[in-house]
């Protein structure tokens, strides 16, 4: 079975520095795996994805992350956060085509509140 | 096309009553997906269609619950004898291929009363 794990409920971080904000994975083969992320009241943005090829995937907004197999971490990171970049952030991963399944699976997500 | 479209935004119903909402992907996409969302959790799988077929439904997915997609477009999830368990935010989303990010819908909030 896959699962996310998104060890902090909530993460603070002054504008202009940076975010880091953590994601882990259990799949039993390869991975595709995403970030999303929600304002209040809205439908899921998706951000950027890793499939294959290069560890470090860029994404929307300026956000970059980074995928590491050994740790089986996907930790979404941006270099100067912004008070806009306030809102809920959910990791999702499902095995690569032909496992079986189709279904993502998110994480519980991480509120990350940027502070002026 | 702007989205993924989803109707009713909100729904609020008595135990018992069945209810239905609909979803209208983007256009190109095949693969349609229905996930269910609480307070404090991320989105949960459903179902999953690839064009017409339902090719996979989760084990959340009592047999209250049923979701269609005729000639592979729009669908619809329906909620029989609703439960005030089933008040969540229902999200569909929609997708090209395997590899893509999905698009989600702005999705429907259910309220059982």
């Amino acid at each position: 079975a896959q699962s996310v794990a998104q060890p902090e409920d909530q993460v603070n971080v002054a504008e202009g520095n940076p975010l880091t904000v953590k994601c882990t994975y259990s799949v039993s083969g390869n991975p595709y795996l995403f970030w999303y992320v929600q304002y209040p009241n809205r439908g899921l943005q998706f951000l950027l994805k890793y499939i294959t090829g290069d560890n470090l995937v860029k994404g929307s907004y300026g956000f970059e992350a980074e995928f590491n197999k050994s740790q089986t971490s996907f930790h979404l990171k941006k270099p100067s956060a912004l008070v806009s970049d306030s809102a809920l952030y959910f990791c999702a991963v499902r095995e690569i085509p032909g496992a079986g399944s189709y279904q993502l699976t998110f994480g519980k997500g991480t509120k990350l509140s940027v502070i002026p | 096309d702007t989205g993924v479209s989803q109707d009713p935004r909100h729904k609020i119903t008595k135990r018992g009553q069945n209810v239905t909402f609909r979803c209208d992907p983007i256009s190109e996409h095949n693969r349609l997906y229905w996930y269910r969302q609480t307070l404090g959790q991320g989105p949960e799988f459903l179902t999953y269609f690839q064009n017409e077929a339902q090719l996979e439904k989760s084990r959340l997915l009592s047999d209250r619950f049923s979701a269609e997609r005729p000639k592979g477009s729009f669908s619809t999830l329906e909620i029989q004898r609703t439960e005030q368990g089933d008040s969540a935010m229902y999200l569909c989303a929609s997708s090209l291929g395997t590899g893509e990010g999905y698009t989600f819908g702005s999705g429907t909030r259910l309220t059982v009363v």
